[in-house]
């Protein structure tokens, strides 16, 4: 009944090579965004999207891109992973955006392990 | 800069009460919101706070003051599932959220 999955759950992959996580929502949801999520850190976004080709950066964004073709689909990219970008990654959908009252539904994670 | 504060771990006993403090420094503010986040999971919603006071929703209440920039969340009669994290975060002036590193909170028997 999971109104938001990410997939993969969790990855490994070594320094160098691509890397693609998805975010896919049954709610129709307008806003979308990836954050990553470090021990120490709060959670820091990475790209967010509103709307269908729309999307824009956020404040860790560097060696990542993101696409969203779909209303459902949110992609976020590594085009060459490093061992910083080692992390779990959540996804996070809204209904109103950056407004007041705006909660965040976030995906169950994607642990994600560069060597 | 923007600055999220809030304690690393708590202790606290089932059955007890616990505060959660979270102070901030932002560019502005337009609320501030506490999730919980269990071991391995997504962080989910628990209370939005705007106007200073006090919010109660059953067991947890979340208190404001934004003069202080300043935020509590209270768990009353603790129990082993509230064992979590606990998330401070601040929408400030350009609608951006700020996230606290959370709180880990541990119930002891």
């Amino acid at each position: 009944d999971a109104g938001i999955t990410q997939s993969p759950r969790h990855k490994v992959t070594e320094t160098g090579t691509p890397v693609t996580l998805r975010c896919h929502q049954t709610e129709n949801h307008r806003y979308m965004y990836w954050y990553r999520q470090d021990p120490g850190h709060g959670l820091r976004l990475i790209h967010y999207s509103y709307g269908v080709k729309d999307t824009d950066k956020g404040e860790v964004s560097d060696g990542y891109s993101v696409s969203r073709s779909k209303t459902e689909d949110f992609l976020l990219t590594l085009e060459s992973a490093t061992s910083s970008q080692t992390s779990v990654y959540f996804c996070a959908i809204s209904e109103k955006g950056h407004s007041g009252a705006n909660v965040l539904t976030f995906g169950a994670g994607s642990r994600l392990t560069v060597l | 800069g923007q600055n999220i504060d809030q304690p690393t771990e708590m202790t606290a006993t089932e059955g007890a009460i616990v505060q959660i403090n979270c102070t901030y420094q932002t560019s502005g503010f337009n609320g501030l919101f506490w999730y919980q986040q269990h071991a391995g999971e997504a962080p989910t919603f628990l209370s939005y706070n705007v106007l200073d006071g006090l919010e109660e929703k059953g067991r947890f209440s979340s208190f404001l003051s934004r003069s202080k920039g300043y935020s509590y969340l209270l768990l009353k009669e603790l129990q082993m599932k509230d064992s979590a994290s606990y998330l401070c975060a601040v929408l400030d002036s350009n609608y951006q959220l700020i996230w606290g590193a959370g709180t880990k909170l541990i119930i002891k028997p």
